[in-house]
């Protein structure tokens, strides 16, 4: 069965660059979402798109921005890059019923 | 202190053993709960999805919501030394088309052979 696709695998990144992460969610799923997990710690919810719109935000830093394009799939945008942000980012992708997310298998971001 | 808490273990158990995960959370209005597996270095795996208070079984594992209490449990019976892992349980208080899920901080097990 088709999973979440998330890439790149692996990103590494200077302080102050730019990235961009990648999200294809499982077909016929219409609610993407992203999510920040540091070393240790619980998956922190960052923001959702419903139908291409956003629909719930959550702690994520103004300097990063997120959008769901036509195809359904998401891009997360992180600009001006901190060492704080090293951590494992997460997609996950639900259908229009209560059945609980897929994760994708995550873009570990490190920040040298 | 956070909405959902989980103690972090290590724990660590002999193969065949029964293991009990908990959590307990703060947000009266939760009424969706899940329990996720994770591997090193993996997104988290759905492992088991309730509504409200009672037992669901699947297999080897057991969720149980004691809403009353404000806790909810995992049993894995038979564990095996591919259970070790960190288990994360999960909330959300409604399953519209978009829910964010709040997440206890993991408890990891280990199965020794």
């Amino acid at each position: 069965a088709a999973g979440v696709i998330q890439s790149p695998r692996h990103l590494i990144k200077e302080k102050r660059e730019t990235a961009t992460l990648k999200c294809y969610p499982i077909p016929r799923h219409d609610t993407v979402y992203w999510y920040q997990q540091g070393p240790g710690q619980d998956p922190q919810f960052l923001i959702s798109f419903y139908e291409k719109m956003q629909s719930d935000k959550g702690s994520i830093p103004d300097r990063f921005s997120a959008q769901q394009f036509s195809d359904y799939h998401s891009e997360l945008n992180m600009s001006s890059l901190e060492l704080g942000d090293s951590a494992l980012y997460f997609c996950a992708s639900s259908p229009d019923r209560p059945t609980g997310y897929t994760f994708g298998s995550g873009t570990r971001l490190t920040v040298v | 202190q956070k909405e959902v808490e989980q103690d972090p273990g290590p724990l660590s158990v002999p193969e065949g053993a029964i293991v009990s995960l908990n959590c307990t959370y703060s947000n009266s209005a939760f009424q969706y709960f899940m329990w996720y597996r994770q591997y090193s270095r993996k997104g988290p795996e759905l492992l088991m999805y309730t509504y409200s208070s009672g037992n669901k079984e699947d297999g080897r594992f057991t969720a149980q919501v004691d809403k009353s209490s404000k806790y909810i449990s995992l049993f894995i019976r038979d564990s095996q030394p591919s259970d070790s892992a960190t288990y994360l349980c999960a909330m959300s208080e409604s399953m519209d088309s978009s829910y964010k899920l709040i997440f206890g901080s993991g408890t990891r097990l280990l199965v020794r052979p």
